[in-house]
């Protein structure tokens, strides 16, 4: 089973500012099968980002992922309020599809 | 449109079995996997395992492997989650979630509403 590794746990930081978060797995990813997702309270996960790189429908740019084999890296570029909320990676090249812990992003 | 509705939140005792509800419209039932994911109470999420509707084809994650079961019914294009004896610790918001394609190496690119499932004595 790949295990996922985020960091940071928490990250704070302001409207307008940049996020960068980091996912690490155990093993290599295979052909890059890893999503990002975004989940706000209350509500059912989204999908931002898949294939490492690619956004899902409906996405803005000022998300993007990037990375390959074990090393993976979302950026937001310049945050928006209704960013602030928590964001799983997620390698879908293996089975079980594991998850990565997560990552809040909150308001500093 | 694609949707997923999810049945209804469930307050159960231990010891007691459960079958939660997920019914897919606006695509394809029989040629997309779906797949349960669990969110224990303030937690992260854990794939809990994927069906293929077309031939009932499972694949489950080892940590839920013998504790639950999944299953579909295609006439009716829902697919369930089952319990035969539910524990406490089985408390969570439980979602299902679509890939979209056949080959199951895909995301989750659209997902249900969440089903809340309590279990308290």
């Amino acid at each position: 089973e790949i295990v996922l590794t985020q960091s940071p746990g928490t990250l704070s930081l302001s409207p307008g500012e940049r996020a960068t978060l980091s996912c690490r797995a155990s093993q290599s990813v295979s052909s890059s099968y890893l999503a990002w997702y975004q989940q706000t309270p209350g509500q059912a996960p989204r999908l931002l980002i898949y294939g490492a790189s690619t956004r899902a429908t409906g996405i803005p740019d000022r998300f993007s992922g990037s990375g390959s084999g074990t090393d993976f890296t979302l950026t937001i570029s310049r945050l928006e309020p209704e960013d602030f909320a928590v964001y799983y990676c997620q390698q879908y090249g293996s089975s079980p599809y594991t998850f990565g812990q997560g990552t809040k992003l909150e308001i500093k | 449109e694609v949707q997923l509705v999810q049945s209804g939140a469930e307050v159960k005792k231990p010891g007691e079995s459960l079958k939660i509800s997920c019914k897919g419209s606006g695509y394809s039932f029989t040629s997309n996997w779906i797949g349960w994911v669990r969110q224990m109470p303030g937690k992260g999420l854990e794939w809990m395992g994927i069906i293929y509707p077309g031939d009932s084809d499972t694949r489950y994650s080892p940590s839920f492997q013998g504790q639950v079961t999944i299953s579909a019914d295609k006439s009716i294009s829902t697919a369930y989650l089952q319990w035969s004896s539910l524990k406490a610790s089985d408390t969570a918001m439980y979602y299902c979630a679509r890939l979209p394609g056949p080959s199951g190496w895909y995301p989750f690119d659209y997902w249900g509403q969440g089903t809340l499932v309590t279990v308290s004595s």
